[in-house]
């Protein structure tokens, strides 16, 4: 247990399904992060949010959406995925150190 | 365009052997270099950093070294134990970026018992 807690683990839904992915941390950090992995390919960074407020998102398409009410809550809404959108999505946190501690991830699987 | 690249997907060794992980990056601007192990179906774990105003750091069996003007990096596991048979992440951060951390795409690492 890193002390980011990602639910669920796995996640299989539909293209016209409304989905949630969530994230936790009780850490005290005050970054948080949404990346992607998909298979072969680098770490994706998506959004990040620093005290609560939004300070990135990386040409994300708008079918996915962050939440993060509070800065140990992070949430990633989906709506209308592409099958091409399955892959690993991992929260991770940042205190003042420069390395960040990463959830287990929810595996994704659109179909 | 990958500012920090893996270029081995892949890596076999024998246990009891040393690893040696390559990762080279592009932006000149980049200050601090950390290395993440991954198992699956676990998120990556920190495993080892290096500032740029030091060419090595060691922490037991993992060392890793920089070439600032090669702009490269390298980490080192000897002896090698089946147990770090993982995905190895090379990242690096600037300082002005607010220590945003930029990934390379990973290498397979097994070690044959």
């Amino acid at each position: 247990e890193t002390g980011v807690t990602q639910t669920p683990r796995h996640l299989v839904m539909g293209m016209t399904n409304k989905k949630s992915l969530k994230c936790e941390q009780h850490l005290g950090h005050n970054a948080m992060y949404w990346y992607k992995q998909s298979a072969k390919k680098p770490l994706e960074l998506m959004f990040v949010y620093n005290f609560k407020e939004q300070t990135e998102n990386n040409s994300v398409p708008s079918r996915f959406s962050p939440e993060c009410p509070n800065s140990s809550h992070l949430f990633l809404h989906l709506h209308t995925l592409q099958p091409e959108d399955s892959a690993l999505y991992l929260c991770a946190s940042r205190g003042q150190a420069y390395g960040y501690t990463f959830g287990s991830g929810t595996r994704l699987t659109v179909v | 365009d990958q500012q920090v690249k893996q270029n081995s997907p892949s890596l076999s060794v024998q246990e009891g052997r040393i690893s040696i992980l390559n990762c080279d990056y592009t932006n000149s601007m980049f200050d601090y270099f950390l290395w993440y192990k991954k198992y699956p179906a676990e998120g990556p774990t920190f495993l080892i950093s290096i500032s740029s105003i030091k060419d090595k750091n060691e922490d037991g069996r993992f060392t890793v070294f920089l070439n600032k003007s090669a702009k490269h990096l390298s980490l080192h596991i000897v002896p090698s134990q089946p147990g770090d048979s993982a995905v190895y992440f090379c990242a690096a951060s600037a300082s002005g970026s607010a220590r945003q951390l930029t990934f390379g795409s990973g290498t397979q690492l097994t070690v044959l018992p």
